[in-house]
């Protein structure tokens, strides 16, 4: 079975610009999540989405948004880009069960800097 | 705010000797996960521990899990070079009804193996 896969893999923009990051999630799941990896703030959670819908939310501002495709597919998309959007983003998809089982795959990620 | 915090924060060891990690958290959770990082790249899943649950093993790997002090070690025996990375424990908090919040990442453990 295929794992999460991240395009690109790698992004330089400008400040001021936006941009479009794709996650395609492990075949079956349907649970998209979105990280940012910073040397000073670690990981944090960004937004995580479900059938299309965004579902729970990280401490981000509104530049940050995503949203989830009907193949599960999720895109997640940064305005107005500040230099310290510079970053590791990577994306996990997670097969929901009723028990709570929460185990959460990630993607290689990607590496965007902001000139 | 980071709710893992891993201990120590660098750790470097010969080869074939065993490496703990240890990571604290600060509210209830369901479950609480290890993963592994090689230089910048994507998240390894290692192992998942659940709250009722108090040692896990897998492979070269034992974690366990101790809720009254809000604690988790990783061990990793005989310690090969190839698991020079950074190790991260990241909780998800108990929630009710069912959906993926997102993970709560410590800092993480750089650990080095010395050949």
């Amino acid at each position: 079975k295929a794992g999460v896969t991240q395009t690109p893999r790698y992004l330089i923009k400008t400040r001021g610009q936006q941009v479009t990051l794709s996650c395609s999630p492990i075949s079956g799941h349907r649970s998209v999540s979105w990280y940012q990896q910073t040397p000073g703030q670690g990981l944090q959670f960004l937004f995580e989405y479900f059938s299309e819908t965004q579902r729970n939310k990280g401490n981000f501002p509104g530049r940050f948004s995503g949203r989830q495709f009907s193949n599960s597919r999720s895109e997640m998309n940064v305005s107005t880009l500040e230099l310290g959007d510079s970053a590791l983003y990577l994306c996990a998809s997670t097969l929901l069960g009723t028990s709570g089982y929460n185990e959460q795959f990630f993607g290689p990620g990607t590496r965007l800097t902001v000139l | 705010s980071q709710q893992g915090e891993e201990d120590p924060q660098a750790l470097s060891i010969q080869e074939g000797e065993n490496a703990t990690m240890n990571c604290s958290y600060k509210t209830s959770i369901n479950n609480l996960q290890w993963y592994r990082q090689n230089s910048g790249r994507g998240l390894v899943h290692l192992i998942l521990i659940r709250s009722n649950e108090r040692e896990k093993h897998s492979g070269r790997l034992r974690v366990t899990l101790d809720t009254s002090k809000k604690s988790s070690s990783l061990l990793i025996t005989a310690s090969r070079a190839a698991d020079t990375a950074s190790y991260f424990c990241a909780t998800d908090a108990k929630y009710s009804g069912g959906g993926a919040d997102g993970l709560t990442f410590g800092k993480g453990t750089h650990l080095i193996i010395q050949p």
